[in-house]
């Protein structure tokens, strides 16, 4: 099946400093991108579609100036933490959506944040 | 506000127990179904989905599940379940057929041998 690379899976930062969390599709082009935030024992929640080439369309609440969402290219979009507080301290989620789009996204295996 | 609900947040089952975890959305339109799966330290994985048709839809591994419109719901089951079940179960919708996602809390299932 099609495979979703996160990287870094894990990373420790320290508060006011700026996290790049990068999602990859291996083996298929992603025209859409997913990313989601899992509280401890919690569901995923939706923070913004990413689609290659426009702007990411942020859900309610999402703050868009600390969140930054890129997707450069059909196989790369990336979330930068900026400012990093405790508080974000999360895992990060990537999913996609492939060309054909047979209504199925596929999922990175996440990345964890922690904001010291 | 579209949302999915889980009615079961644990479950503790023995081997070869039957197995049924609850999903209601809200949701009046069209919808796509899914159930995802999480194994411990893994990415989620997709066990099945419903877009139409027969509205008993069969995943991977054994399971099953039966979207009733008149309900809203949309419960995964399998009739005997295995050690290796264990894991988070994820009911999720995508109102209007689109991709986006709203997921529910999550099952967490755990199968003693």
């Amino acid at each position: 099946g099609a495979v979703v690379s996160q990287h870094p899976s894990w990373v420790i930062c320290k508060s006011g400093t700026s996290v790049k969390i990068e999602c990859r599709s291996l083996d298929f082009q992603a025209t859409t991108m997913f990313w989601y935030r899992q509280f401890p024992k919690q569901s995923l929640m939706l923070m913004a579609t990413s689609n290659e080439g426009s702007k990411a369309t942020y859900e309610q609440g999402v703050e868009k100036d600390k969140f930054l969402i890129n997707h450069a290219s059909l196989t790369l979009s990336t979330l930068t933490v900026t400012s990093a507080h405790p508080e974000d301290s999360s895992f990060y989620i990537c999913s996609a959506v492939g060309l054909d789009n047979t209504g199925e996204l596929f999922f990175g295996e996440g990345s964890r944040l922690t904001v010291l | 506000a579209q949302s999915v609900s889980q009615h079961n947040h644990h479950v503790i089952l023995s081997e070869a127990a039957s197995l049924e975890l609850g999903c209601n959305y809200s949701y009046g339109g069209t919808v796509n179904l899914f159930w995802y799966v999480q194994y411990p330290g893994q990415h989620l994985q997709l066990l099945l989905k419903y877009f139409s048709g027969d509205p008993l839809v069969k995943g991977i591994k054994g399971f099953e599940a039966e979207f009733i419109k008149s309900k809203f719901s949309f419960n995964l089951r399998k009739p005997s379940v295995q050690w290796s079940d264990t894991a988070e179960y994820f009911c999720a919708v995508s109102p209007g057929g689109y991709n986006k996602l709203i997921f529910g809390a999550g099952t967490r299932l755990a199968v003693h041998p």
